[in-house]
């Protein structure tokens, strides 16, 4: 069975450029998760969802960040305009419903210059 | 405030050893624990899990005991061996309440040959 799959793994932008990564689920599972992750921290949850709806994107900054699920298969982080502190590793997960296993991509890493 | 901590940032264990990753969790409502591993340029895989009615838990080479009194939380590892090299980090959850699981900083461990 193929792992969570994200693309870019690596990218490095100049700040105030956007930037997007894309996440690919395992097969058959419901929910995803976009995490930011911070050099020697824990990864924190921007946003989750249940199929294509957003269920919690409380900690999603708004003015910045954005995401979308739209068959609710694929999932697609925005971040416009990029500043030099979103510089971070930008996970991704899925499972197969709420309070199941957590299955996490390789992420991808972001350098904001 | 919720929060769930670690003890040592940093653990050096001779190969074969056993090794013990301490965390402390503040939030005396949690009744999901986690343990996560984390190598170089991967996301966190899961490790074991206990939940809040259990105070110990066994899988291959790892043990997970939970003490709600001191809101404590272990990961034993037996006979480490290199491949154990990692930044290992506990995680805490409200289960039946919210999906979202809390992260602590993460301790790394190193195997010494």
């Amino acid at each position: 069975e193929a792992g969570v799959v994200q693309s870019p793994r690596y990218k490095i932008i100049e700040k105030k450029q956007p930037v997007a990564f894309w996440c690919n689920p395992i097969s058959g599972h419901n929910t995803l998760y976009w995490y930011l992750q911070n050099l020697g921290q824990g990864p924190e949850l921007l946003i989750r969802y249940e199929n294509e709806e957003a269920v919690d994107d409380s900690q999603l900054p708004k003015d910045r960040f954005s995401a979308e699920r739209l068959k609710g298969v694929d999932s697609t982080l925005k971040i416009q305009p990029a500043e030099l502190g979103d510089s971070a590793v930008y996970l991704c997960a899925s499972s197969r419903g709420a309070y199941n296993e957590q299955f996490f991509g390789p992420g991808t890493r972001l350098t904001v210059l | 405030g919720e929060s769930v901590g670690l003890h040592l940032p940093t653990l050096s264990v001779q190969e074969g050893d056993n090794s013990i990753i301490n965390c402390a969790y503040s939030n005396s409502a949690s009744d999901y624990f986690i343990w996560y591993k984390q190598e170089s340029g991967k996301g966190p895989q899961f490790i074991i899990d206990i939940r809040s009615n259990m105070d110990k838990r066994q899988g291959q080479r790892v043990t997970v005991l939970l003490n709600k009194t001191v809101k404590h939380l272990s990961l034993q590892i037996a006979a480490t061996q290199p491949g154990d090299s990692a930044v290992y980090f506990c995680a805490e959850n409200l289960m039946n309440r919210d999906d979202k699981i809390i992260f602590g900083k993460g301790t790394r461990l190193h195997i010494l040959p």
